[in-house]
């Protein structure tokens, strides 16, 4: 079935310093890709999506471009703050129905001053 | 606004007790649904619902039981907790099934003893 793999966290970085967290996909279709974001004691929230080859999201500074020569969708900021520290999940639809969405498992960003 | 709103926040059972977790959202959506969230393994749904008046399993349905009440609110509800039920719960709703923008509330930690 279909599935999404994210590296391992916990991500630490300085303030400023350049941020990628990796992801890949297996999908026998052409899924939609997402981010989504967890900041401490909340839910999830859409950080951003692409729903085709080459497409970029971005959404506050982060971008993801959706590769499907290497089953990649990964996650880009040029700077990073301390207000960035959290949990990041990559995710994917087949795009047929919500009830299909397939979340990675997450990796946590600490950014310190 | 409020959004989606979850109780409560906290819980602790012991084995066998029962349970309701309550999900509220005030953005007239049509679709709602439960994930849990487990160290290393992402979310995973429980159950959805995509209008009022239906639900269907999710990838992890045993041991639950939900029930749409109106188009606002959807329960979650354990009928005899296990220890492998200890989780974060979210609950979350889109506008419609095939809207992929999820938004979640801030989630249910429970501990079955």
């Amino acid at each position: 079935g279909d599935s999404v793999t994210q590296m391992e966290g916990p991500v630490t970085l300085s303030e400023e310093a350049f941020l990628t967290i990796n992801c890949t996909y297996t999908a026998t279709g052409y899924p939609s890709l997402f981010w989504y974001v967890q900041y401490p004691g909340e839910g999830l929230q859409l950080l951003l999506k692409a729903t085709k080859a080459d497409d970029k999201g971005s959404n506050k500074g982060f971008e993801a471009t959706y590769r499907k020569e290497t089953t990649s969708f990964h996650l880009e900021k040029g700077s990073v703050q301390v207000s960035d520290s959290a949990v990041y999940f990559c995710a994917l639809s087949d795009g047929t129905g919500f009830q299909k969405l397939v979340f990675g498992t997450g990796t946590r960003l600490l950014v310190s001053p | 606004n409020a959004g989606v709103t979850q109780t409560p926040k906290f819980q602790v059972l012991k084995t066998g007790q029962s349970m309701t977790l309550q999900c509220a959202q005030d953005m007239n959506h049509n679709s709602m649904y439960w994930y849990r969230q487990d160290p290393g393994m992402g979310l995973r749904l429980i159950y959805y619902s995509a209008s009022e008046g239906t639900t269907d399993k999710g990838e992890v349905p045993n041991g639950y039981n939900v029930s749409r009440l109106n188009k606002r609110e959807f329960s979650l509800r354990l009928e005899s907790a296990a220890p492998s039920q200890t989780s974060v719960y979210f609950c979350a709703s889109t506008r419609t099934a095939t809207n992929e923008k999820l938004f979640f509330g801030s989630g249910t930690q429970l501990s079955v003893l």
